[in-house]
């Protein structure tokens, strides 16, 4: 079956600190994969995805087919990156996502 | 454009009343797909349609779940004689054809008494 797991419910950190959140996917064939992140009283809003190697607000995350991990990192930690933060994978055909349980990052002043 | 809408934002109904849900996704999008997430967890996968077909449903969608997307724009999901388990964020996303992200909408809350 596939599934997306994230190992830390919560992560702390302070300020200034290095960030990886960490994500663990189990799929048939080549998944899409996302990091989705969830602000205080705001939407599910796209963060990074994969394929797009891209930096955003500092955080980039780099798919390991060995490991099968798509970890999320971050150099220096702000406060302004406390949120709710969800990987997923999608599939190639109708590109549902499955989700992980999410992580709370916590950045400490 | 607001990107995607869902209406009502919270709703509150006694178990054994049916319940229905809309969401509004962004103009341009063909695909539309529904989550629920419970407390804890992250969302999780109900039904999806391209256009106005509804080409795939989870088996958590019970036969009390039915979703329709008449016209290719706005979809409904209704829940029918609720019960306490069905209390959770139901929500709503769209994308573009091929390998586009989904958008997300607020959400509507569901609370069954």
């Amino acid at each position: 079956a596939q599934r997306v797991t994230q190992p830390e419910k919560l992560l702390s950190v302070f300020k200034g600190a290095p960030v990886e959140l960490k994500c663990n996917y189990s799929y048939s064939g080549s998944p899409e994969l996302f990091w989705y992140v969830q602000y205080s009283r705001q939407r599910l809003q796209l963060l990074l995805r994969h394929i797009s190697r891209e930096s955003i607000k500092g955080f980039t995350a780099d798919l390991n087919k060995g490991e099968t991990s798509f970890h999320l990192k971050k150099p220096f930690a702000q406060e302004e990156d406390s949120a709710m933060y969800y990987c997923g994978g999608g599939d190639g055909a109708t590109n549902k996502l499955i989700f992980g349980t999410g992580t709370l990052l916590a950045v400490q002043p | 454009d607001t990107g995607v809408s869902q209406d009502p934002r919270h709703k509150i109904t006694k178990r054994g009343q049916n319940v229905t849900f809309r969401c509004d996704p962004i103009s341009e999008h063909n695909r539309l797909y529904w989550y629920r997430q419970t407390l804890g967890q992250g969302p999780e996968f109900l039904t999806y349609f391209q256009n106005e077909a509804q080409l795939e449903k989870s088996r958590l969608l019970s036969d009390r779940f039915s979703a329709e997307r008449p016209k290719g724009s706005f979809s409904t999901l209704e829940i029918q004689r609720t019960e306490q388990g069905d209390s959770a964020m139901y929500l709503c996303a769209s994308s573009g054809a091929g390998a586009q992200p989904q958008h997300f909408g607020d959400g509507t809350r569901l609370s069954i008494l």
